[in-house]
């Protein structure tokens, strides 16, 4: 069966400091890889969109990157980090050549940026 | 664009119906509808493709209009463990797994 995790599951940051979130899939290869970030009672926002190792689709532009090194390996980076990038930061996946799909989504990071 | 989801809370007695709709101006390819019970991750419920196209499973169950530019979620004698934010995820331009999730509709069943 497939499992996906992420790390860490809660944050503190400084404003400023860099950023480095990891997201891993196990039990499936070639997966899409997805990055959403959810602020405080509100939706959904997706970020970044990996069909494969180093295609990466940027939904929003920002002080944040992502990079896909390995094939189940997803990474969401910031070189400084802002107040307004605070909030509950989710890796998802689904299958893999398939449009339209189910997406898994991992247990999120909780980012708080002071 | 972000779709709009209405009611943005709705509040139950165990065994009381719902609707959660989700609307956008402009015909979409696909909806998808997760749950999320606070602090967790979302969880899939399930995913329309064509116009006129009803699904469900257990007593959750959800439409999309034949213009394809509303969807509805339909919770029937609702559970306690129903109770969580409801989002509708849409994919537009054939943008294929690219969604754009709607503010959600948080939902509280009380015993």
């Amino acid at each position: 069966s497939q499992t996906i995790h992420q790390w860490p599951a809660t944050l503190v940051q400084p404003v400023g400091s860099p950023l480095s979130l990891e997201c891993t899939v196990e039990g499936t290869s070639n997966p899409n890889l997805y990055w959403y970030r959810q602020a405080a009672g509100r939706g959904l926002q997706l970020l970044f969109y990996s069909v494969g190792i180093g295609q990466i689709s940027s939904e929003v532009p920002q002080n944040l990157s992502a990079s896909r090194p390995q094939d189940r390996q997803f990474i969401l980076s910031s070189k400084k980090l802002l107040l307004s990038d605070s909030g509950f930061y989710l890796c998802a996946w689904s299958k893999p050549l398939r449009n339209r799909d189910e997406q898994f989504f991992g247990p999120g990071t909780r980012l708080t940026v002071l | 664009q972000q779709p709009v989801q209405s009611p943005q809370a709705v509040i139950l007695r165990e065994g009381e119906d719902a609707v959660i709709n989700c609307s956008s101006s402009k015909a979409l390819y696909s909806v998808h509808w997760y749950r999320q019970k606070h602090g967790e991750a979302p969880v899939f419920l399930m995913i329309l493709l064509k116009g006129g196209e009803q699904k469900g499973h257990d007593k959750i169950s959800a439409s999309f209009n034949e213009k394809k530019q509303q969807s509805s979620l339909y919770l029937t004698a609702s559970q306690l463990s129903y109770s969580g934010t409801y989002f509708c995820g849409t994919e537009r331009n054939n943008a294929g797994n690219m969604l754009t999730f709607g503010g959600g509709t948080r939902l509280m069943v009380k015993p």
